[in-house]
């Protein structure tokens, strides 16, 4: 089984519409992490987590929110998705030095 | 703030040639871990090495070699007599440590390397 476990790993979705990206992992880490990877861009982070009761907002979290709902799971929201949303998200987690292991993605497109 | 550059977007070489990706990063952290990953064309993000900053001997893994200068804040990664296997996007990172832990992970925007047979 894989560290990290992303779900789904393919989701086309209309505008407007909510849609949750859900992340869990087995490392037993306390970070987690949400990035997005648009082309030319790399790796923006979105919202980060050090642990179950502390969530912290990262580079372009606006339109995005999460939800730390145990250790090993991290979910990503979009309240309501814009076609500028589209993109590959990735879910990690990692160690107190900052190690990441990262889930196989999720390719999101929004119509 | 910390702050990772990859200055250079894309590079092309020739199979059996060497290539230097560069790596320049800002951090007021007095301890700090460096990272390199490897993201080939199928997508996932493969982690290749760890660096901390007390750490500066030079690193060799195979073909692979890491310079890492605090002088000049660098952290450069050399692939010796490249393959067409080597051909993807490689990513710098960084995460600095207060007494708190580690901070998030900031990377670098990525370098595509490209391998032609």
């Amino acid at each position: 089984d894989a560290d990290v476990t992303q779900t789904p790993r393919n989701r086309i979705t209309k505008t407007g519409k909510r849609i949750m990206l859900e992340c869990s992992q087995t490392k037993g880490h306390d970070r987690m992490y949400w990035y997005r990877q648009d082309p030319g861009l790399g790796l923006q982070l979105i919202y980060y987590s050090f642990d179950v009761k502390d969530i912290n907002k990262g580079e372009i979290s606006d339109g995005y929110s999460v939800s730390r709902q145990a250790q090993a799971k991290f979910s990503l929201s979009l309240e309501s998705a814009i076609p500028n949303q589209t993109a590959l998200y990735f879910c990690a987690t990692s160690d107190f030095t900052g190690e990441a292991f990262f889930g196989q993605g999720t390719r999101l497109t929004v119509v | 703030a910390q702050k990772v550059t990859q200055a250079q977007t894309e590079i092309s070489v020739v199979e059996k040639e060497d290539v230097t990706l560069d790596c320049v990063y800002e951090t007021r952290d007095t301890t700090y871990y460096l990272f390199w990953y490897k993201q080939p064309p199928s997508g996932e993000l493969v982690f290749l090495i760890r660096r901390n900053s007390f750490d500066e001997q030079n690193e060799i893994s195979g073909r692979y070699s890491w310079n890492f200068q605090k002088s000049t804040s660098s952290f450069n990664f050399t692939i010796t007599a490249s393959q067409v296997v080597d051909s993807a996007v490689y990513f710098c990172a960084l995460s600095g440590v207060t007494q708190g832990g580690s901070e998030k992970l900031v990377f670098g925007k990525g370098t595509k390397l490209t391998v032609n047979p």
